[in-house]
């Protein structure tokens, strides 16, 4: 078993639509949660991050974390054709570099007009 | 303008040829890691260094090498005993604890 599971999808949806991005984890000593965004043939960019549990807003989109459940979420409103990408979730015992990252596979959106 | 390089964009490699990519950071981060990503499997972890002179492997650093010589340089040798170097590499410097800053990537590809 992965510690981090993702659905590659692709996921496709049309504009406007509210996008629900999802992981589950394993290790539950996971504390720093990250999202990131990455465009075709590009590194990928911070989105959003948290620590511990609970809910973080930026703009159209919101990050959960729920870690009873071992389950963090990415929402994003009002979906552009921009938001097209793959979106990459990332986590972490401990901040900084001196932990490594672990990420998901990576979730394919598309959004068409 | 502050960031990580990586280059070059595109590399191809003959069979038995070791090749190197670069990996160059402004940043003034300790920690730099590098990655590879293949088609539904995610970024995983080849090489990770926290400090100059010092490194570590990761989950897949068979066949790759690096060295640390300047804090600002990490670069990545895939040597011929890398049996399926086709991929796209990213190289990462980390400052604060979510401060993963990517490079644009280099494609390496078999010929």
């Amino acid at each position: 078993q992965k510690e981090v599971e993702q659905d590659p999808g692709p996921l496709s949806v049309p504009e406007g639509a509210i996008v629900s991005l999802n992981c589950t984890y394993s290790n539950s000593a996971f504390q720093y949660f990250m999202w990131y965004r990455q465009y075709s043939r590009k590194g990928p960019e911070l989105l959003m991050y948290t620590y511990s549990s609970g809910n973080k807003e930026d703009g159209r989109f919101t990050a959960q974390v729920d870690k009873s459940s071992k389950y963090i979420s990415l929402f994003i409103r009002d979906s552009q054709p921009s938001d097209s990408a793959t979106y990459l979730c990332a986590m972490s015992e401990r901040g900084g570099g001196y932990n490594k990252l672990i990420f998901g596979a990576g979730t394919r959106l598309a959004v068409h007009p | 303008d502050g960031g990580i390089t990586q280059s070059p964009k595109y590399l191809f490699r003959k069979e038995g040829q070791n090749v190197t990519l670069s990996c160059e950071q402004n940043l003034n981060h300790d920690a730099m890691y590098w990655y590879r990503q293949d088609p539904g499997q995610g970024l995983r972890l080849i090489y990770y260094s926290q400090i100059v002179n010092d490194f570590q492997k990761g989950d897949i650093a068979e066949g790759y090498s690096v060295s640390r010589e300047k804090k600002e340089s990490f670069p990545l040798t895939v040597t011929s005993a890398q049996k399926n170097p086709t991929a796209f590499y990213l190289c990462a410097s980390v400052g604060g604890p979510y401060g993963y800053t990517f490079g644009s990537g280099t494609r390496l590809t078999v010929v």
